[in-house]
């Protein structure tokens, strides 16, 4: 499978807190994104990072690739209770249409 | 802007029965995505469009699925004689192109309860 895998699967910190989450896949990709899902609700395009590309920020966010681990993690700065959520990463296959999507981070930010 | 909608919104069935679930995407957008979510766990592709290209059928689980977008807009995904096992929020996506930097933008999902 060419599915990315979070790590962990359940976080949860403090309000104020860093919260870090990390996918791992298994093919070479163009592109890696994520995206945040609330409870019940469809998922939100929070960031994309390309495959030459080492770190970008957006925001509080954070998102740093090492294509030679084939990793990459997703730093939230400052976390706000609203930031409670499940996060995926996604990635796309060889054949770059196809998106393949982790198992998430469940984040829990406690008041 | 409208955003990607589906319906129902809920749906329960009997095992046997066949369903029609429909995404409505956003206007220009020329790829459309389904994914399957269970309960707790990631998504898993199903089906792509894009533009009047063959869909990519590759994700779909047995022949009982089956997807059409008429018109390059709207898709009906179609599950037939369903199975206990089909339970699951079923979510569509649309996007401006194939490319994978091309974000998705996700509907609300259809969750479907087979009885």
């Amino acid at each position: 499978s060419q599915q990315g895998e979070e790590d962990p699967q359940a976080l949860s910190i403090q309000e104020g807190e860093n919260a870090t989450m990390n996918c791992s896949y298994k093919t070479s990709i163009n592109n890696l994104q994520w995206y945040r899902q609330n409870s019940g609700r469809g998922l939100v395009h929070l960031i994309l990072i390309r495959s030459n590309e080492r770190e970008k920020h957006s925001g509080r966010l954070r998102v740093t690739l090492d294509t030679s681990k084939k990793s990459s993690s997703l730093l939230i700065t400052a976390s706000r209770a609203a930031d409670t959520a499940s996060y995926f990463c996604a990635t796309d296959g060889r054949g770059g249409n196809q998106f393949y999507f982790g198992t998430g981070t469940s984040l829990t930010v406690i008041p | 802007g409208a955003g990607v909608s589906q319906s129902p919104s809920n749906k329960v069935t009997e095992k046997g029965k066949d369903v029609e679930l429909r995404c409505d995407p956003i206007s220009g957008h020329t790829a459309l995505y389904w994914y399957r979510q269970s309960l707790g766990q990631g998504l898993e592709f199903l089906i792509y469009f894009q533009g009047n290209s063959a869909p990519d059928k590759s994700g779909l689980p047995s022949d009982r699925f089956s997807a059409e977008r008429t018109g390059g807009s709207v898709s009906t995904l179609t599950i037939q004689r369903t199975q206990q096992e089909d339970s699951a929020v079923y979510l569509c996506a649309s996007s401006l192109g194939s490319e994978s930097f091309y974000e998705q933008y996700f509907g609300p999902g259809t969750r479907l309860t087979v009885t």
